[in-house]
């Protein structure tokens, strides 16, 4: 009974791949979320996502294009994937979009591009 | 935008004495500040979290403080256990469509 769960749990590609990661939370919540964290352990938000609509783009690349079909689930797929994509992509989902909820992640995408 | 730095980076302390960890914000105007705790190769979850409105809140070893008028807020984690061996991040947000950020993290380690 996971809360929000994310596939894969790792993914290994070559540059210049295209790959998706697909999120999924049952917690009815609204708002979803991707966050990257780097090497340094930083986390950044990328996207969040309220009922389907996005709310924040955060000066992400194009080549992550942020998909929400229904507001259980957000995917992300990244095209043209570069070294520097390398990291832990989390999902996460809060009940109110902003600030005044706390976060629920999943447990997590490791992405390596060799 | 905000800006939430946190100090130290890393905390070594031997168990059952105290930690504490201290964030400052920028932005005045934030008014929700959750701290997570990270164990290696899992997720954040969260531990505790305050409001604008309150200047203190315990929960069992954990206490969190805030300093509105200074804009920092710390940590503290009494009796500490090796399983507290963690990152720990702190965050701010205002309400309503604005985005969490978050600090750099401290690295906990409790020596037993």
């Amino acid at each position: 009974d996971t809360a929000v769960s994310q596939t894969p749990k790792y993914l290994v590609t070559q540059m210049g791949n295209d790959k998706s990661i697909k999120c999924e939370q049952n917690l009815g919540h609204d708002t979803m979320y991707w966050y990257k964290q780097d090497s340094k352990k930083f986390l950044k938000i990328m996207f969040s996502y309220n009922n389907k609509e996005l709310i924040i783009n955060e000066t992400v690349p194009n080549r992550f294009s942020p998909k929400s079909p229904d507001k259980a689930h957000l995917n992300l797929h990244i095209n043209s994937l570069e070294l520097g994509d390398s990291a832990v992509y989390f999902c996460a989902s809060s009940q109110v979009t902003g600030g005044g909820s706390p976060l629920h992640f999943g447990n997590g995408t490791r992405l390596t591009v060799t | 935008g905000e800006n939430v730095e946190q100090h130290p980076s890393t905390l070594s302390v031997q168990e059952g004495d105290s930690a504490v960890i201290k964030c400052t914000y920028s932005d005045s105007a934030s008014n929700y500040f959750p701290w997570y705790k990270q164990e290696l190769g899992k997720r954040p979850q969260l531990i505790i979290d305050i409001r604008s409105n309150v200047g203190e809140k315990k929960d069992q070893r954990i206490a969190v403080t805030l300093n509105k008028t200074a804009k920092h807020f710390s940590l503290h984690i009494t009796e500490t256990q090796p399983e507290d061996s963690a990152v720990y991040f702190c965050a701010a947000s205002k309400t309503s469509y604005d985005k969490v950020i978050f600090g750099p993290g401290t690295s906990l380690s409790v020596i037993p």
